[in-house]
């Protein structure tokens, strides 16, 4: 049984581009959220989909979007990249409902020159 | 607004005694407090959580206790192995089950042998 699964590993842009970062849940999973880890800080809530919808945002800006599809796999777009957003970005996968517990991938590293 | 702590970005211990982490938090909504621990190049894993409702939980080798009126929790690790060298977060929620997680910076967790 695969685990969250995330693509790609390492990605390299300049700033003012876009970035879309992919990620597929566990499986069985329904819920997706997304998360930025900037060097030596916590993980930083971005936003959570379920049912193809945004059900949860954090404090970012709204260059950064989302899309969930109907298999609940998952992507985190970025437009108009700053050097700020180099960070990892993390996805968590868990099942909808009480006492459901995110599991999360290894992320994606994004360097923005 | 860091709304979750974690005073000490790293900690050494020699193996076989106890390894003692430390998070305060602020927010009086939080109402569920997790343990993850990640290695390099790997997704914080979920280790350990207690809901606001208990004072303490054991799984193994590791507990955690809670003090709400202390707004303060900590991981004990006994006895500390080898294995348990990583980076440990503590997070925060308002529910268990799908609720964004709040995290502290982290803390480098080296075990001595």
């Amino acid at each position: 049984d695969a685990g969250v699964t995330q693509s790609p590993t390492h990605l390299i842009k300049t700033r003012g581009q876009q970035v879309t970062l992919r990620c597929s849940p566990k499986s069985g999973h329904d819920t997706v959220s997304w998360y930025q880890q900037a060097l030596g800080q916590g993980p930083q809530f971005i936003f959570q989909y379920y049912e193809e919808e945004e059900r949860q945002r954090g404090n970012f800006p709204d260059r950064f979007s989302g899309h969930q599809f109907p298999n609940y796999s998952s992507e985190l777009n970025v437009n108009a990249l700053l050097l700020g957003d180099s960070a990892l970005y993390l996805c968590a996968s868990s099942l909808s409902g009480p006492d459901n517990e995110q599991f999360f991938g290894p992320g994606t590293r994004l360097t923005v020159l | 607004d860091q709304q979750v702590k974690q005073n000490s970005p790293s900690l050494s211990v020699q193996e076989g005694r106890i390894s003692i982490l430390n998070c305060d938090y602020t927010n009086s909504m939080f109402d569920y407090f997790l343990w993850y621990k990640k290695y390099p190049a790997e997704g914080p894993t979920f280790l350990i959580s207690i809901s606001s409702i208990k004072d303490k939980n054991e799984d193994g080798r590791f507990t955690v206790f809670l003090n709400k009126s202390a707004k303060h929790l900590s991981l004990h690790i006994v006895p500390s192995q080898p294995g348990d060298s990583a980076v440990y977060f503590c997070a925060a929620s308002v529910d268990f089950g799908n609720e964004k997680l709040t995290f502290g910076t982290g803390t480098r967790l080296t075990i001595i042998p």
